[in-house]
Parts: C-alpha cells; sequence; structure tokens
C-alpha cells in the first residue's frame, strides 16, 4: 500500500464549477501538508502549504486537512481553464529547516477545466 | 529572476552510455533534491543533499549518483543507464522550509 494515495482521475469539469481534489495517506506522523499544480512540460509549483489540521484559504483556492481521517482536500472554487493541471498532494513528517524533511508525493490528478 | 535550471530538457540515449543531466540554482539553496516522476507513481525522490559534499540517498537510488562539489550545482550521473531509467526527471532545492522549495523545468530521458 502506498503512503499517499491519490485518485489520478483525469477529472473534467465546466468552467465555473467547484472541484474538489483529495488524499489520503496512511503515515499518521505526517504534520505538513502541500499542493502542487504542474501545467504541462514544466515542473510543479507550490500552490498551498498547510500544517496539521484546519482549513486555508487563499483566493478561490482552499485547502484542508483532516489528520483524524488521514483525509486533505484541495477545493477550487469558479473553476477557470487556467486551472487545467496536474494537481499533486505531498507530506512531509517535518517543515525541513535544519532537517532534512523529505517530500511524500500522490500520484497527482489531472484536471481539466474546459470553456 | 530566481530559478532552478536543468540540461538538458530531453535526451534519447542507449543502454549503457553514460549520461550526466546538469542542475543549478541561483538563489543560494542549501538543499537540492531528484527526482522522477512516473504515470501513476507520482514523484519519487531519488538523492538528496543537505549542502556541499552532504548528499544522501531518498526512495529509488538505484542505477543514479550525484555529487555536491559547490552550493548551486547538483549533476545526476548514471553510469550506465538502462530503459527502466526511462523517465522524466525533477531537480529542486530551497533554503529550508518545504514552503521554499522550488522545482526546475525538468529532463525527459528515453533510454533505448
Amino acid at each position: 500500500q502506498k503512503e499517499v494515495e491519490q485518485d489520478p482521475g483525469p477529472l473534467s469539469v465546466p468552467e465555473g464549477a467547484i472541484v474538489s481534489l483529495n488524499c489520503t495517506y496512511s503515515n499518521s506522523a505526517f504534520q505538513y501538508f502541500m499542493w502542487y499544480r504542474q501545467y504541462s512540460r514544466k515542473g510543479p509549483e507550490l500552490l498551498m502549504y498547510t500544517y496539521s489540521s484546519g482549513n486555508k484559504e487563499d483566493g478561490r483556492f482552499t485547502a484542508q486537512v483532516d489528520k483524524s481521517s488521514k483525509y486533505i482536500s484541495l477545493f477550487i472554487r469558479d473553476s477557470q481553464p487556467s486551472d487545467s493541471a496536474t494537481y499533486l498532494c505531498a507530506m512531509s513528517v517535518n517543515a525541513g529547516g535544519t532537517s532534512y524533511g523529505k517530500l511524500t508525493f500522490g500520484q497527482g490528478t489531472i484536471l481539466t477545466v474546459h470553456p | 529572476e530566481a530559478q532552478v535550471t536543468q540540461n538538458p530538457r530531453y535526451l534519447i540515449t542507449v543502454t549503457g552510455k553514460k549520461l550526466t543531466v546538469t542542475c543549478s540554482q541561483n538563489m543560494n539553496h542549501e538543499y537540492m533534491s531528484w527526482y522522477r516522476q512516473d504515470p501513476g507513481l507520482g514523484l519519487r525522490q531519488i538523492y538528496y543533499s543537505m549542502n556541499v559534499e552532504v548528499t544522501d540517498k531518498g526512495d529509488v537510488p538505484e542505477g543514479y549518483k550525484v555529487s555536491r562539489k559547490e552550493k548551486r550545482n547538483f549533476p545526476l550521473i548514471l553510469e550506465s543507464p538502462s530503459p527502466n531509467q526511462t523517465s522524466l526527471y525533477f531537480c529542486a532545492s530551497r533554503w529550508g522550509s518545504q514552503e521554499t522549495q522550488y522545482f526546475g523545468p525538468g529532463t525527459r530521458l528515453l533510454v533505448l
């Protein structure tokens, strides 16, 4: 069993829809949770970074962490064609800093938002 | 402009022919990593480095070597490439927290 599971999709939605992307994990030591966005032929870029349980909002994006269920989500409101990309969840036991802070990634979900 | 660069971006080679993929960052970052990305498997870490001359294995180090002689450069070496190393490779760097991590644009490698 993978440490982090993510539905690869693909997911296709109309413009303006609310998108929900999810990951489950098995390692209860994970405390730092990230969402990366990867456009075609580009490297991943950090979209959201959260610590422990709770919600974090940034514009149209909301990251949600439920540590009791070992479940994280990314919601995209009013989705746009420019949101079409692969979304990767990633997790870490520690924040980095003076220790390495190894990242464990999900498989990625391919999202297409059509006009 | 702050960036991580990789070269080459695309490479086709044959089994057994040694190759090096270069990675360079201009942000004075201490931490650098190499990942490979394969369909259905996501990103998996190959090697990482916490500073000059300090490197360690990630999850899938077999068949790869790295070196960190200068802070800005972290080359990935495939001494004897095999077809199962056909993949998309990413270099990444960060200063401290995961929040500062930057990825390079990727190198697509095909080993025949």
